[in-house]
């Protein structure tokens, strides 16, 4: 069974606000994901990392950033949100290797005032 | 320009049934594909892969069809149950190239009537 986890699970924020979604994961996992998703549109990939200090922007276009200090956790963040950032996001983790299986945390639904 | 497609936006199937949904990739590069089922208000979970040195993946219920010529996968679920009404992605990846990154088609709904 995957151990990932996200918090919040959902947020209600006004325009301007810094916020930080949290993504940990206990399987020690050296891959990690964000990805953006809409209702009935694909996942966006956004950031990824394959490891401590590693973090990549993934596919779509982004003014989040992420962090990896940790195996374990993988944040993302937003400065100053806008009501363009209102989106579901999911955080998941991968094992080094091949096969991509990706283990999914619940997400975030984020919803800028 | 999308390389994951999954056409029908929505399929419904009567319980005991055969559900059948599709994909299509345009990059030839793709070898590994992947099936993932979502509940509302949950992320994705696993459900079966298939590499592109084969051509069909049974998992229980569930087979996955792969067709390289035509760059077509289709997910078979028989017999199909209400508990599979769910929201169905369909990944591909590369694995020596891009990172071995996946790339997601934008989900077929499935609802399964009893």
């Amino acid at each position: 069974e995957a151990d990932i986890y996200q918090t919040p699970r959902y947020l209600v924020i006004g325009t301007g606000k810094k916020i930080t979604l949290e993504c940990s994961q206990t399987m020690g996992h050296d891959k990690m994901y964000w990805y953006q998703q809409d209702p009935g549109m694909e996942l966006h990939l956004i950031h990824y990392s394959y490891g401590v200090n590693s973090t990549e922007k993934g596919d779509l276009s982004s003014e989040s950033t992420v962090s990896r200090i940790r195996t374990e956790h993988f944040p993302l963040t937003l400065e100053s949100a806008r009501p363009s950032h209102t989106s579901q996001y999911l955080c998941a983790s991968s094992e080094q290797g091949g096969g991509e299986t990706q283990y999914f945390g619940p997400g975030t639904r984020l919803l800028v005032l | 320009d999308q390389q994951v497609k999954q056409n029908s936006p929505s399929l419904s199937v009567q319980e005991g049934r055969i559900s059948i949904l599709n994909c299509d990739y345009t990059n030839s590069m793709f070898d590994y594909f992947l099936w993932y089922k979502k509940y509302p208000a949950e992320g994705p979970t696993f459900l079966i892969s298939i590499s592109s040195i084969k051509d069909k993946n049974e998992d229980g219920r569930f087979t996955v069809f792969l067709n390289k010529s035509a760059k077509h996968l289709s997910l078979h679920i028989v017999p199909s149950q209400p508990g599979d009404s769910a929201v169905y992605f369909c990944a591909a990846s590369a694995e020596n190239t891009n990172a071995g990154k996946s790339t997601f088609g934008d989900g077929t709904t499935l609802t399964v009537k009893p």
